[in-house]
């Protein structure tokens, strides 16, 4: 199986601010990586697919970059909704996997 | 607006089975995969398989002895077995919708409520 890193695990930030979001994936993956925002409680939800397309209805203050095997996930200008875990999950090669996830918290 | 609507037995006893089912509520069922996705208490998310409008599945090999899915396009739903269930298998189960474009560029992009499962004797 290809296995999902994220860094960091957790991380604070303020209203406003800009957040990064590191998954590494075990082996090349191309660009078939998406990333996902978790509320407590609920579904994940699909922010961005191929690495960096943004999916309907997502603000624009959200970005993804990569490819191989390093990605980043971006927000720009946080807000309060934005607090969350987010996860990246590849699909290059069944079964599908997922990162452990990263929970952004209000500094 | 695609809606996916679960349900199914929330508390289990080691040994038994695990059954939930997922009606795709509004929008088409065809064209698609549709998966389980499930949380464990602390832990990320673990896929753990697809099938199609023509029963065509595949499974997440960490549990493809203990998985049953099945599909009835009538009714356009779709269902999780898991047999022998033990406490390992406590977690919020997803079901999703999994879109497809190109070879490899496939997504979840509409899910349903989760249902939690807890396994205990």
């Amino acid at each position: 199986d290809i296995q999902m890193t994220q860094s960091p695990i957790s991380l604070s930030a303020s209203v406003g601010g800009r957040v990064t979001i590191s998954c590494r994936s075990s082996q090349n993956i191309n660009t078939y990586l998406n990333w996902y925002q978790q509320h407590p409680g609920k579904a994940p939800r699909l922010l961005i697919y191929a690495a960096s397309t943004l999916e309907d209805g997502v603000p624009s203050r959200f970005s993804g970059s990569g490819s191989g095997t390093d990605f980043t996930l971006t927000i720009s200008g946080l807000q309060p909704e934005d607090f969350a875990t987010y996860h990246c999950q590849q699909t290059d090669s069944a079964p599908w996997t997922f990162g452990q996830g990263t929970k952004v918290e209000v500094k | 607006q695609v809606q996916l609507q679960q349900w199914g037995a929330g508390l289990l006893k080691p040994s038994e089975t695990l059954s939930l089912t997922c009606a795709v509520k509004s929008g088409s069922f065809s064209g698609y995969y549709w998966s389980w996705i499930r949380q464990s208490p602390g832990k990320g998310l673990e896929w753990l398989g697809e099938i199609n409008e023509y029963g065509s599945t595949n499974f997440n090999p960490s549990l493809r002895s203990r998985i049953t899915l099945s599909v009835d396009t009538s009714k356009k739903q779709f269902s999780l077995n898991v047999s022998s269930v033990t406490a390992a298998d406590t977690g919020v189960y997803f079901c999703a919708r999994e879109r497809r474009s190109g070879s490899s560029w496939y997504y979840f992009d509409y899910w349903g409520q989760g249902t939690l499962v807890t396994v205990s004797s």
